[in-house]
Parts: C-alpha cells; sequence; structure tokens
C-alpha cells in the first residue's frame, strides 16, 4: 500500500515563526501536493511538484513556499507563520501523467499559530 | 463559484437508505474522482470515472458522469453508519494536469 506520510499530526507555532511541513511518499510518486483545508472552504491546493527539483503554484501559495529535493520528500514552508495560516493541511502524491492520476494522502497536520 | 462543487453540502439519512451526492464542475477534464474524508483525517480516494465513461461502479457505489452537463453524482447504496463521512468530488483539469477539489458533502447515516 501507497503510504504518505507527514511529519507532525499537531502543531503549534508563534506568529512569526518559520514552519516547516514535511512529507514522505514511499511508492515513487512522481506528483507530491500540499492543500490545505478549512471549514467551507473546502481543500485548496497550495504547491504541487511534478519532480524533484519542480514547483508549481497552486490557488493560494502567498505565504508559503516549498522545498522538493529528493522524490519521495514534498515540504512547505511557512517563512513568517500568521495566524490566518491556521488550518489543517495535507499532502498527497500521485503517479504522473494520466496513468493513475488518484491521490493518496497523508494523515495531515493540524496547525495552530498562536 | 469553485471548480468541483458538490451538493448538497450536507445529508441526513437513516441506515439501510441510498445517499445521492452531486458534483458539478465547470472546466474540461481527464477523469473526476471521489474521495471519503473521516473526521479529523485524510482523504480515501473511492473511485474514479475517466472522461470517456458514463457510468462505474464499485461495491455499493455508483458514480455516473455526464460531461455535456459537467457533473457527476456519486450513489452509496444501503449506507451503513460507518458511511458517516464527508465525501468530495476532485476533477483532473485537462490541462494544467492537477486535481481540484469541491467543498464537500457531509454525510451523517443514523443508526
Amino acid at each position: 500500500d501507497v503510504k504518505v506520510t507527514q511529519s507532525s499530526r499537531y502543531l503549534v507555532k508563534r506568529t512569526g515563526e518559520k514552519v516547516f511541513l514535511e512529507c514522505v511518499q514511499d511508492m515513487d510518486h512522481e506528483n507530491m501536493f500540499w492543500y490545505r483545508q478549512d471549514p467551507g472552504l473546502g481543500l485548496r491546493l497550495i504547491y504541487f511538484s511534478y519532480d524533484v527539483k519542480m514547483k508549481e503554484k497552486g490557488d493560494i501559495p502567498e505565504g508559503y513556499s516549498v522545498s522538493r529535493e529528493k522524490k519521495e520528500r514534498f515540504s512547505l514552508i511557512l517563512e513568517s507563520a500568521s495566524t490566518n495560516q491556521t488550518s489543517m493541511y495535507l499532502c498527497a502524491s500521485s503517479l504522473g501523467g494520466d496513468r493513475a492520476p488518484e491521490a493518496f494522502f497523508g494523515q495531515g497536520t493540524r496547525l495552530t499559530v498562536v | 463559484s469553485q471548480q468541483g462543487e458538490e451538493d448538497p453540502q450536507a445529508l441526513s439519512i437513516q441506515e439501510g437508505e441510498n445517499a445521492t451526492m452531486n458534483c458539478s464542475y465547470k472546466t474540461s477534464i481527464n477523469n473526476l474522482q471521489w474521495y471519503r474524508q473521516n473526521s479529523g483525517r485524510g482523504l480515501v480516494h473511492l473511485i474514479l470515472i475517466r472522461s470517456n465513461e458514463r457510468e462505474k461502479h464499485s461495491g455499493r457505489l455508483r458514480v455516473t458522469l455526464d460531461t455535456s452537463k459537467k457533473s457527476s453524482s456519486l450513489l452509496i447504496t444501503a449506507s451503513r453508519a460507518a458511511d458517516t463521512a464527508s465525501y468530495f468530488c476532485a476533477t483532473l483539469n485537462t490541462n494544467a494536469g492537477k486535481s481540484t477539489f469541491g467543498d464537500g458533502t457531509t454525510l451523517t447515516v443514523k443508526p
């Protein structure tokens, strides 16, 4: 089974801190994604990556950056955390192209910025 | 409004009844997927229907796709209390290569 692992289930950070959310997948998937999920807003795509060192902005990239130095790892970085970034963050991975485009999700990281 | 909008937003039924959720989208798609999310957890892929398919079954799930109306429906037959969850549709955009999720339908199945 595909496994997508997010490094933390719960995080509490202070405003202005630099925050790293880590995601690792073990199935050699080309594509990796970061979403945030907020009540009434569904899932919104922050960034995604097609390959190592490749990244594309999603729908709400402001305030975030990403890093993909290795194929299995995709990191989401909050350069200076703000309270409006309090949310559930979900990482996902999938095979590239249209071979098997369904995404496999991690368990989520609930981030609270105080 | 968002690509991949589910309707209704919330649905409450009795165990044994069927549950139908709908999804509308706006752009051309390669495929449409349905996911389920239990409270506080990640999403789990349920079923995928490609743009050239009209209906697909998987166990108690039945998905239809009408590309002319840009809509899809998910039917869960003989629902169980364990089906209580949020259900999302996601569209893989033909050009963008990324999936877009809707807000989801929250299904409650009462025992």
